[in-house]
């Protein structure tokens, strides 16, 4: 099936602990991203890269860093887990600038719960 | 600042009871709205993307059209199925490319 897909669907872990997300898009796409939506619903971007290089980094605290190997991966560390880093976080791809009118697709979300 | 604001919250119809969802926004350069649908417990479903005021597009029983100011998605004789929210989200400018801007969405509730 052409997807993107993210592990681990779900993820428990405590306060403090350090924990990845992994993201892998077969779709041929050259930009990825990584979205927090939290318990209002609300999908807030964070980082996107193209082609493995960093394009758009939101506001995000440097406890989240993303790597990108090849275009095709996306991955998200995330350092010193706080409680507030408890959300749902949606890895997506696109075909690349100016192409997006493609359409984003989206992974099935890494529910992360911080306790 | 960029903003996206859709209503109602939440929608309850009875099947083949035909409404309408808005999607009201506010950006400094508009590069394209998009319609998404979501499930419980999945990732945004790309349903359409409008570029320019009087644009429409249809996709079985939804139709979405755009303002200078607002889109609409149009359900005509829902059915059950169509349960699920329905997100907004513009397309702006972020340092040479682009980004999405999401509304909270509208969770819609098709009853038999």
């Amino acid at each position: 099936d052409t997807a993107v897909s993210q592990t681990p669907k779900y993820l428990v872990t405590q306060m403090g602990n350090d924990k990845s997300i992994k993201c892998e898009q077969n779709l041929g796409h050259d930009t990825m991203y990584w979205y927090k939506q939290d318990s209002k619903k609300f999908l807030k971007i964070m980082f996107s890269y193209n082609n493995k290089e960093l394009i758009i980094n939101e506001t995000v605290p440097n406890r989240f860093s993303p790597k990108s190997p090849d275009k095709a991966h996306l991955n998200l560390h995330i350092n010193s887990l706080e409680l507030g880093d408890s959300a749902v976080y949606f890895c997506a791809s696109s075909q690349g600038p100016g192409q997006e009118h493609y359409g984003y697709t989206f992974g099935s979300g890494t529910r992360l719960t911080v306790v | 600042e960029d903003q996206v604001t859709q209503s109602p919250e939440a929608l309850r119809l009875q099947e083949g009871e035909s409404s309408s969802l808005n999607c009201s926004y506010t950006v400094s350069g508009l590069r394209g709205l998009f319609w998404y649908r979501q499930d419980p417990g999945k990732g945004p479903e790309f349903l359409f993307t409008l570029y320019s005021a009087g644009e429409e597009k249809e996709k079985e029983r939804l139709k979405a059209t755009l303002t200078k100011k607002e889109s609409f998605l149009h359900i005509t004789a829902p059915k059950p199925e169509d349960s699920a929210t329905y997100l907004c989200a513009v397309q702006v400018a972020s340092g040479g490319y682009n980004k999405l801007i999401f509304g909270a969405g509208t969770r819609l509730a098709v009853h038999p």
